[in-house]
């Protein structure tokens, strides 16, 4: 079974570019996460996402943040623009939430470094 | 407010000691999921293990054994004769049950390094 796909794999940009990270969830998951993970803050939520809807951005960090999840099986995260303080890896992770079902399974991650 | 604390930022152990990783939480709902998850160094995190708080049985998995204590509020994980490729970092994470949608809370990880 295909797990969490994430792309791409690795980014470097420069400042002030845009940056789109992409994620397809396990099929028939029902919510999707979007992490970031930094060495400083360790792992923060910021937003996730229920039956296509977000349920809670409140991790985004500024306006320069957007996520989308158009349908089932794709989500996007988006900086525009993007800063050196961008930098870190993106997790996007799935679960089938409900009947006790809330582990979530990670993709393998974005490392985006923003020069 | 929910927390949860892995007092243990890094542990370094020979091959085929016992280890044990800490996990305390902190949380006023009666009714909530924990869980482990492993973070090997090629990044990704995997899922290890859940819990529900009404369910205190300890767990085992091989080399994995979980300690599950309400009264202390602990969740600690025992990898039993250490191997290399046990290294990485180990997350502890919580969830309550009031909602489908409460969010899951990370702690900080305990990096294990185990030495050949």
């Amino acid at each position: 079974d295909a797990g969490v796909i994430q792309s791409p794999r690795h980014e470097v940009t420069e400042m002030g570019q845009e940056v789109t990270l992409r994620c397809k969830p396990i099929s028939g998951h029902n919510s999707l996460f979007w992490y970031r993970q930094t060495m400083m803050r360790g792992l923060e939520l910021l937003i996730y996402f229920n039956n296509n809807v977000p349920i809670d951005d409140s991790g985004m960090p500024e306006d320069r943040f957007s996520a989308k999840m158009p349908n089932a099986s794709f989500s996007t995260l988006k900086i525009q623009p993007s800063e050196p303080r961008d930098s870190a890896v993106y997790f996007c992770a799935s679960s089938l939430a409900g009947q006790g079902n809330y582990e979530q399974y990670f993709g393998p991650g974005t490392r985006l470094t923003v020069t | 407010a929910q927390k949860v604390t892995q007092a243990q930022t890094e542990i370094s152990v020979v091959e085929k000691e016992d280890v044990t990783l800490d996990c305390v939480y902190e949380t006023r709902d009666t009714t909530y999921y924990l869980f482990w998850y492993k973070q090997p160094p090629s990044g990704e995190l995997v899922f290890l293990i859940r819990r529900n708080s009404f369910d205190e049985q300890n767990e085992i998995s091989g080399r994995y054994s979980w300690n599950f204590q309400k009264s202390t509020s602990s969740f600690n994980f025992t990898i039993t004769a250490s191997q290399v490729v046990d290294s990485a970092v180990y997350f502890c994470a919580l969830k309550g049950m009031k909602t489908s949608y409460d969010k899951v809370i990370f702690g900080p990880g305990t990096s294990l390094s185990v030495i050949p």
